[in-house]
Order: C-alpha cells, then sequence, then structure tokens
C-alpha cells in the first residue's frame, strides 16, 4: 500500500534563509509524486509535481523538488523563503493523475521575520 | 485560471441530520474526487468518481456517504445521517484525466457536527 512519511511536523525558518521540507514515499511502482500548499482557511494548491523524466523538478513560487528513487524520496526545496511562504506543506503520492492521492501528515512552516 | 468551488465554506448541522456538501469542478475536468481533513490530521481520501460512477472508495466511505453528480456541472457529497466524528474539513478535486493530469483542489467545506 502506499504510504508518505513527513518527519517534520513543524519547521522554523527565518526569512532569507533555505528551507528543506522531507518526504519519504512507500509505492511499489514508479510514484506520481506531487507537493501541495495549504495556507490559512484556504485549500490545496499544487506547487509541483513529478510524473517521470528529469528528477528535479520546478515549480511555483520559486520552489523545487528533487526525486531519488534510491532514497524513496522527494524533498521540496527553496533558496530563499519570505514571509508569505508560511503555511502548511503537504506532500502526497498516487498511481496517476486519476487515481487517489495518500497525504503525509504535513509541516507546518512558521517564517521568523 | 478554472478553479473548483466548493459550497458551503461552513456548514453547521445538528448530529442525526442530513448535509450535502456541493462542489462545482473544474468544467473539461472528468474524473471527480472527495477527501476530508479531520482537525490536525492528514488529508484522507474518501471516493473517487469517473464516467457517473464510483471507481473506488475507502473504508471511511460508508453506508452513509453517497456521491452524485446531478447535472453537467455539480458534484455532491451526502452524510444521510451525521455523526460527532464527521467534523472535518471536505474538500473536493478534480482531474482533467488519466496519467499526467493533477488534481485541483477546492477551498474545502468545514462541516461542524453539533
Amino acid at each position: 500500500a502506499q504510504s508518505v512519511t513527513q518527519p517534520d511536523i513543524h519547521i522554523t525558518v527565518s526569512e532569507g534563509a533555505s528551507l528543506e521540507l522531507r518526504c519519504n514515499y512507500s509505492y511499489g511502482a514508479t510514484p506520481y509524486l506531487f507537493w501541495y500548499v495549504q495556507s490559512p482557511g484556504q485549500g490545496l494548491q499544487l506547487l509541483l509535481k513529478y510524473f517521470s523524466g528529469d528528477t528535479l523538478v520546478q515549480g511555483i513560487k520559486g520552489f523545487e523538488a528533487e526525486f531519488k528513487r534510491s532514497q524513496s524520496s522527494f524533498n521540496l526545496r527553496k533558496p530563499s523563503v519570505h514571509w508569505s511562504d508560511a503555511a502548511e506543506y503537504f506532500c502526497a503520492v498516487g498511481a496517476g493523475g486519476a487515481q487517489k492521492l495518500v497525504f503525509g501528515q504535513g509541516t507546518r512552516l512558521t517564517i521568523n521575520p | 485560471e478554472p478553479e473548483v468551488t466548493q459550497t458551503p465554506s461552513h456548514q453547521v448541522t445538528q448530529m442525526g441530520q442530513e448535509v450535502i456538501l456541493r462542489c462545482v469542478p473544474i468544467s473539461n475536468h472528468l474524473y471527480f474526487y472527495w477527501y476530508r481533513q479531520i482537525l490536525g490530521q492528514k488529508v484522507e481520501f474518501l471516493v473517487s468518481f469517473y464516467n457517473n460512477e464510483i471507481s473506488e472508495k475507502s473504508e471511511i466511505f460508508d453506508d452513509q456517504f453517497s456521491v452524485e453528480r446531478p447535472d453537467g456541472s455539480n458534484f455532491t457529497l451526502k452524510i444521510r445521517s451525521t455523526k460527532l466524528e464527521d467534523s472535518a474539513m471536505y474538500f473536493c478535486a478534480s482531474a482533467g484525466g488519466a496519467g499526467n493530469q493533477p488534481q485541483h483542489f477546492g477551498d474545502g467545506t468545514r462541516l461542524s457536527i453539533l
């Protein structure tokens, strides 16, 4: 069965600092991987996705993620965070765009001024 | 950019009452989903819907739940007799097709059962 682990429940970084949010997945075949962001009171916005090909994928708002099959990881990175990046971040795995998504627990990101 | 819209944004209902959550998926999408997020927990899959029938459902989606696409635009989730533990944020999502098509989510309906 598919599963996703986000080891960090809460991360605090200073504005302008770099960010890495960890995600490990378990899936028997080639996974489809996603990062979504949820601001307070809002829905889930797609940041980026990995289906195949280049293992480094670029997303919106300056985010990128790297798929590492050997480590079953899909970590999200941003070189310099902004106060507006404070939100909850969810990693998800799916068997394909039409299949259900399995989400991780989420990582809450706090930005210090 | 096209959006998935959900109504109402917040629904308060007495335990045992029926509730219908409404969603308007992106217009040319073919696959529809409901997820829920209990406060402080992860987002959980409830059901997927394609070609006017359920394609997959989770163990959460018991006989108290049903989904319907009553016309060409709406997609609804009905809970027949609500329980306290149904209190959660419910998200609707839609996808354009199979394969390389990500799911797009609405802003959710917060359901509070009293």
